[in-house]
């Protein structure tokens, strides 16, 4: 298996425009996870899904923010409308069970 | 979330020396408790991992020890190394419930 991919791996967009980021799991995994790192606020969890429905959503900053899991291989975030403080390095992770987290490689929002 | 205290949030050790890392959970349905390390640029990875049913795990330099009636877990790296200078999470886990604790950025000075 390739890993958990995340896509795209850098995103530049100015404040106000919509943003969308995607995730696919890796195959078999049941949970799927959305973290949010900056340097002040450290690593926040998000959201995260069980079998594709969402069981946690405290994390989400605000009504700009929506996670979707129209399947067991896709996930996206979307920010609408983005605002400069939602710059950050933004993870996907899938696990299977309650077992180890695998991280993807992350995508690095930069919001202007 | 659930809360969990992790800490300390940095921590600077001497080279060959234990570094020491805690992490205190207060939900008693955590039944996975991992450790996490990221280095830059990274997503965070597992590096050690303890069931509930055992106190103590080593794997290589690094140890967990783990107190349940305390509600609290540690990493011990021995012989710590500058190439350990990353950053650790505590991460306990239970069905529905997943936390993450707020890092320690850990120095290792020669």
């Amino acid at each position: 298996d390739a890993g958990v991919i995340q896509s795209p791996r850098h995103e530049v967009t100015e404040m106000g425009q919509e943003v969308t980021l995607r995730c696919k799991p890796i195959s078999g995994h049941d949970y799927l996870f959305w973290y949010r790192q900056t340097m002040m606020r450290g690593l926040e969890l998000l959201i995260y899904f069980n079998n594709n429905v969402p069981i946690d959503d405290s994390g989400m900053p605000e009504d700009r923010f929506s996670a979707k899991m129209p399947n067991a291989s896709f996930s996206t975030l979307k920010i609408q409308p983005s605002e400069p403080r939602d710059s950050a390095v933004y993870f996907c992770a899938s696990s299977f069970f309650i077992n180890e987290q695998f991280f993807g490689p992350g995508t690095r929002l930069t919001v202007l | 979330q659930q809360q969990v205290k992790q800490s300390p949030q940095s921590l600077i050790v001497q080279k060959g020396g234990i570094s020491i890392i805690n992490c205190a959970y207060e939900n008693t349905a955590f039944d996975y408790f991992p450790w996490y390390q990221q280095f830059p640029g990274k997503g965070p990875a597992l590096l050690i991992a303890i069931r509930p049913d055992v106190s103590e795990k080593k794997e290589g330099r690094f140890t967990i020890s783990f107190n349940k009636s305390a509600k609290q877990f540690s990493l011990h790296i021995m012989d710590s190394q500058p190439g350990d200078s990353v950053t650790y999470f505590c991460a306990p886990r239970g069905y529905q419930k997943v936390t993450f604790g707020t890092g320690t950025k850990l120095q290792v000075i020669p």
